[in-house]
């Protein structure tokens, strides 16, 4: 199951910078696309979500873009920072209430 | 700030045998699921229950799973006859209602370690 793709499972920063992750969908009925946050031995945090409505939400550091036509959503964080350092998770859902989830991207801050 | 709350953190069980898996969702939500993540895959989706009944659930989910809510704040995975490719992280998390597109808040989650 495909569905939901995070081609980069890593990613490196340096403090203070823009740290930007990526995701692919391929299912067009997905219509809520959401960003959590994971550190080892808790469950995924919520971060920020987008409606296909939208191509654009912003909450304080974090805003995510969402390109409908390339079926591409893209998480930035400004400026980056050391807590950030985490495992980032993409989930989409269309209609039905699950979650279908990334891979996921680990995000290292360097100071 | 509301959290779900699962228990135990980590269970260790013998092949072939049932486990219940335990989860306190946020007081007002109304929407419940269970998700499992085995080491080094996706986070998958097993059911979703509102009113007491499940609403959702995937391939994962055969028979040897059930849910519960047997009161008016727990609500319980059960595995039947425990297997190896059972053993995973299992999540618990939850929505306040169905209303418009919501974010679901998760547990911490429990380890589940099939020996």
């Amino acid at each position: 199951d495909q569905q939901v793709k995070q081609n980069s499972p890593s990613l490196s920063v340096q403090e203070g910078r823009i740290s930007i992750l990526n995701c692919d969908y391929t299912n067009s009925m997905f219509d809520y696309f959401l960003w959590y946050k994971k550190y080892p031995a808790e469950g995924p945090t919520f971060l920020i979500s987008i409606s296909s409505i939208k191509d654009k939400n912003e909450d304080g550091r974090f805003t995510v873009f969402l390109n409908k036509s390339a079926k591409h959503l893209s998480l930035h964080i400004v400026p980056s920072q050391p807590g950030d350092s985490a495992v980032y998770f993409c989930a989409a859902s269309g209609g039905a209430q699950k979650l279908v989830f990334g891979q996921g991207t680990r995000l290292t801050i360097n100071p | 700030e509301p959290e779900v709350t699962q228990t135990p953190s980590h269970q260790v069980t013998q092949m072939g045998q049932e486990v219940i898996l335990r989860c306190v969702p946020i007081s007002n939500h109304l929407y419940f699921y269970w998700y499992r993540q085995i080491l080094g895959q996706k986070v998958e989706f097993l059911v979703s229950f509102y009113n007491n009944e499940i609403s959702e659930k995937s391939e994962i989910f055969d028979d040897q799973f059930s849910v519960e809510r047997p009161d008016g704040s727990n609500f319980t995975l059960k595995i039947r006859s425990t297997k190896l490719e059972d053993s995973a992280m299992y999540f618990c998390a939850s929505t306040p209602d169905l209303g418009g597109n919501q974010p679901q808040h998760f547990g911490d989650g429990t380890r589940l370690s099939i020996l």
